[in-house]
């Protein structure tokens, strides 16, 4: 799995767009790169997963650059429900997934 | 769909109480997989399965039992409970083998639990 770096803790307001950028400069070949919200006092969840290039679903859009050295998670107009902490993976981890920190959102009204 | 489930939500033990977290999934996942996490921290692995009768340690395995007898249910065990396994537990299972590296887990509820 590789090492990931991303901001712990993020502030936005309400109607804004947020974008979660992820650091991964040891990203292998076949690794896919794979986001995950969690609200507080429940388990995480996917939100997003790409290869390269852009990746939008009903919730997000993920970009990855040419050399994927990087990605980054963009949220449109969040909103208060939108107060979370987002993960950030690479690779599958094997048998072993391990979580970081990760990066707390708070949206303020 | 009930995907990942735990039980029970809530526990408060003992110091030297034991006890088993349930977790039971309906996705026909090989791969299942324990997490603790303490107060403003990340999740961290205690013990995975590949399979019905395989398990495997995590990064935090001491103080915890587990075994796979099915591949629906993932119990894990707490043989002595200590104050220090005061926390949430996640169960999770994977939609591949931990092969791919577009594999995605699915987490269940969580079960607190608070040893005195």
């Amino acid at each position: 799995l590789a090492k990931t770096t991303q901001p712990i803790s993020m502030d936005s307001y309400e109607g804004q767009e947020v974008n979660i950028t992820c650091s991964h400069n040891n990203i292998a070949t076949n690794d896919y790169i794979t986001w995950y919200q969690q609200f507080p006092s429940q388990g995480p969840r996917f939100i997003i997963q790409g290869y390269k290039t852009k990746v939008t679903n009903e919730v997000a859009s993920l970009f990855i650059p040419a050399d994927r050295k990087s990605s980054t998670l963009s949220l449109p107009r969040v909103s208060l429900s939108d107060t979370a902490v987002y993960y950030c993976l690479v690779g599958g981890g094997g048998f072993k997934t391990i979580f970081g920190a990760g990066t707390r959102l708070f949206v303020k009204a | 769909n009930a995907g990942v489930t735990q039980t029970p939500k809530f526990q408060v033990l003992k110091t030297g109480q034991s006890m088993t977290l349930q977790c039971a999934q309906d996705m026909n996942h090989e791969y299942m997989s324990w997490y603790r996490q303490d107060p403003g921290m990340g999740l961290r692995l205690i013990h995975y399965s590949v399979g019905a009768g395989i398990t495997d340690q995590g990064e935090v395995p001491n103080g915890y039992n587990v075994s796979r007898s099915t591949t629906e249910d993932f119990p894990l065990r707490l043989l002595s409970a200590a104050p220090s396994q005061t926390s949430v537990y996640f169960c999770a299972s994977r939609d591949g083998q931990g092969i791919a590296t577009n594999e995605k887990l699915f987490f269940g509820s969580g079960t607190q639990l608070s040893v005195l």
